[in-house]
């Protein structure tokens, strides 16, 4: 069975701490991406990685780093927690090594809260 | 104007009443997911498709390309297809996913 794993469920930070957010998928997929959800403003992309060491930016990105130094984990990185970083995160995995499936993997998701 | 739109936003029914959920779009794309969001937040992908139609037990997704249009149809729905449904879209170009908001279903029993 395919799996995406998230380390953490919830976590709650304080303002200005270092968060890490892991996720592991065990499918050998080359594309991995963190999404934030938020109420009324859906799914949006913040990092995604086509590729060991590689790094795109998605549409908010700011606030973020990601690192990619193994091909089954996709790491995301607060580097100093804000308030209005509390949110849903979710990792995804997908593949390109066959264009007809391109699935979409999701992780459980880390709901995050930043006092 | 988002260029993945979903509607109804909200929908509650009766169980055993047909479900359709609706997604247009605005850009060319080279694929078309549906995903399924339970309370607690694990997203599942329950079609992806490209043209023309598919089917998973009581699920139907099909998709118009030329209409830039696609609907998920449930039959004989039941509280457990209680969720939020979200369309998203690959792009054709650059292969860039782009979600829609959401459809947030409700069956009473």
């Amino acid at each position: 069975d395919v799996k995406v794993t998230q380390s953490s469920r919830y976590l709650v930070k304080r303002t200005g701490e270092k968060v890490f957010l892991e996720c592991v998928q065990d499918m050998d997929h080359e594309n991995m991406f963190w999404y934030r959800q938020d109420p009324g403003l859906g799914l949006r992309l913040i990092y995604f990685s086509y590729d060991v060491k590689m790094k795109e930016k998605g549409d908010i990105p700011e606030g973020y780093s990601v690192s990619r130094e193994k091909k089954e984990r996709f790491s995301l990185i607060l580097e100093s927690a804000s308030t209005n970083q509390t949110s849903m995160y979710l990792c995804a995995s997908s593949s390109t090594s066959d264009r007809d499936t391109g699935e979409l993997f999701f992780g459980e998701g880390s709901r995050l809260t930043v006092l | 104007k988002n260029e993945v739109e979903q509607s109804p936003q909200n929908l509650t029914a009766q169980e055993g009443e047909f479900i359709t959920i609706n997604c247009s779009y605005s850009v060319g794309i080279s694929a078309l997911h549906w995903l399924q969001q339970h309370p607690g937040g694990g997203i599942v992908s329950l079609f992806m498709l490209s043209s023309g139609k598919k089917k998973h037990g009581r699920l139907i997704a099909t998709i118009n390309i030329q209409e830039k249009h696609s609907s998920l149809h449930i039959t004989a729905s039941h509280p457990r297809d209680s969720a939020v449904y979200i369309c998203a879209v690959r792009r054709a170009i650059g292969d860039k996913i782009i979600f829609g908001k959401g459809t947030r279903l409700h069956i009473l029993p």
